[in-house]
C-alpha cells in the first residue's frame, strides 16, 4: 500500500521569499514521486518528477524537490515566490499502475 | 499539441438525476484515466483504460457509476442516479504508454458537478 501526506494544508508567503511545501510518503515499492500544480479552473500541470535518478530534481518555473529516502520525504521548494505561484500543489506517489495523491497544499502569495 | 479536452465544464443537477461527462485524450495516448476530486481533497482514481479495455476500476462505485471507451479514443463517464456526495470535480487524464511504464499523465481542466 502507498500513501502521501502533505504536512501543510495552507502556506502563506510574501512575494520574493522562499517557498517550502512538505511531503512525506510511504510505499511498498521503490516509488516514483511527482509534484503537480493546479491553478483555479485549470487542469493539473506536472511540475517535476523523481524516478530513481538524481535525488535533487529540477522542475518548471524555478521549482525543485529533493528525494530523501531515509526521511521518506519529497519536499518542494522555490527560492523566490512569484504572485503567479498562488495555486494548489499536490504531491503524488506512483507504485506500479497506481497514482496516489496527497490532500494538497494551497499556496497564498502576498504582495 | 492539443491537451486533454473535457465537457461540459460545469453541471448542476438534482439528486437522483443522471449525468454524463465526456473526455477526449491527447491524440495517440493509449491510457485514459478518470479521477474524482472532492473539494479540499486530492484526486482519487475511479477507472483506468488502456485502449478500450478496463485496467483498474476497483474504486468505481459500480452501482451508480459507469464508464466506457468504446473505440479506444474518447470516453464517457456516467452517474445514474446522482447523490449529493457526488458533487466534485471529475478529471480526465491520459498518458502515452501502458500503465506502469512510467508515462506522465496529462490532465484536462475537469468538469465541476454540483448535485442539489
Amino acid at each position: 500500500a502507498q500513501s502521501v501526506t502533505q504536512l501543510d494544508s495552507h502556506v502563506s508567503v510574501s512575494e520574493g521569499t522562499p517557498v517550502l511545501l512538505r511531503c512525506n510518503y510511504s510505499s511498498s515499492y521503490s516509488p516514483s514521486l511527482f509534484w503537480y500544480v493546479q491553478h483555479p479552473n485549470k487542469g493539473l500541470q506536472l511540475l517535476l518528477k523523481y524516478t530513481s535518478a538524481a535525488t535533487l530534481v529540477k522542475g518548471i518555473n524555478g521549482f525543485e524537490a529533493e528525494f530523501k529516502k531515509s526521511e521518506t520525504s519529497f519536499h518542494l521548494t522555490k527560492p523566490s515566490a512569484h504572485m503567479s505561484d498562488a495555486a494548489e500543489y499536490f504531491c503524488v506517489v506512483r507504485a506500479g499502475n497506481k497514482l496516489t495523491f496527497g490532500g494538497g497544499t494551497r499556496v497564498l502569495v502576498k504582495p | 499539441e492539443a491537451g486533454v479536452a473535457q465537457s461540459p465544464r460545469y453541471k448542476i443537477i438534482e439528486k437522483r438525476q443522471s449525468v454524463a461527462f465526456w473526455c477526449n485524450p491527447i491524440s495517440g495516448h493509449a491510457t485514459l484515466y478518470w479521477y474524482q476530486q472532492i473539494l479540499g481533497q486530492g484526486p482519487k482514481l475511479l477507472i483506468q483504460f488502456q485502449n478500450n479495455g478496463v485496467v483498474d476500476d476497483s474504486q468505481l462505485p459500480k452501482d451508480r457509476f459507469s464508464a466506457e471507451r468504446l473505440k479506444g479514443v474518447d470516453s464517457t463517464l456516467k452517474i445514474q442516479p446522482a447523490k449529493l456526495e457526488d458533487s466534485a470535480v471529475y478529471l480526465c487524464a491520459s498518458s502515452l504508454g501502458a500503465p506502469g511504464q512510467g508515462e506522465t499523465q496529462y490532465f484536462g481542466p475537469g468538469t465541476r458537478l454540483l448535485v442539489l
